[in-house]
């Protein structure tokens, strides 16, 4: 897996967007950025994943880079309970499930009322 | 309820006494892991499966074993257990072969072992 770089911490306002950044400079062609998030001791939940293009589901937007070393998870209107570590994670898929996929320390996002 | 459940959830036990943590899914995964973690590591995969009667050794393989009998339950099993081995740990189950957004991983709730 590339290795990925994201700040420690972060603070964002209640109902205020909520810019994560994610450094993956090494990524190869064929890696896709991943975006867990956990909880306070919670197993860690899927939030979304791309690999070039920008993606959006019900929980989150994913904007990549043109050239793929970076990216930014948006949580449009964060409410308290947005409030978790959030992990960016690049990852080869090989068929075989997320198998292999390495957690780092992630950002912690702290939601402000 | 798609969901992977973990029991027990909390367990208290002492040096070399031999115990068992259950993970049981219900999406038909063919995919379940085990992950241990603690301050400052991270997620570290100690054992996965690909499918019944497949497992391979994930990163910290030492001093835990694993099964897979049934497509649904993928035990983690202590033979001798350690005070090093005090951490949080999570199973995790998804599809294989389906494509990245189908094959994402559903983690279950954690347990929380302290060896004495």
């Amino acid at each position: 897996d590339a290795k990925t770089t994201q700040p420690p911490s972060m603070d964002c306002a209640e109902g205020r967007a909520a810019n994560l950044p994610c450094n993956h400079s090494t990524i190869s062609g064929n890696e896709y950025v991943y975006w867990y998030r956990q909880i306070h001791s919670q197993g860690p939940q899927y939030i979304i994943h791309g690999l070039k293009n920008n993606e959006t589901n019900e929980m989150a937007s994913l904007i990549i880079t043109e050239d793929r070393k970076s990216s930014t998870l948006i949580l449009p209107h964060a409410t308290l309970r947005d409030t978790a570590v959030y992990y960016c994670i690049a990852g080869e898929y090989s068929g075989g499930g997320a198998d292999g996929l390495t957690f780092g320390k992630g950002t912690h996002l702290i939601i402000q009322p | 309820e798609a969901q992977v459940t973990q029991n027990p959830r909390y367990l208290i036990t002492v040096t070399g006494k031999k115990l068992t943590v259950t993970c049981s899914q219900n999406m038909n995964h063919e995919y379940m892991s085990w992950y241990r973690q603690d301050p400052g590591l991270g997620l570290r995969q100690i054992y996965y499966s690909m499918n019944v009667e497949v497992t391979d050794k994930g990163d910290v393989p030492e001093g835990y074993k694993v099964s897979r009998k049934e497509k649904r339950n993928f035990p983690l099993i202590l033979e001798s257990p350690s005070p090093n081995q005090t951490s949080l740990y999570f199973c995790a189950s998804s599809f294989l072969g389906r494509g990245p957004t189908t094959d994402t991983q559903y983690f279950g709730p954690g347990t929380r072992l302290t060896v004495l």
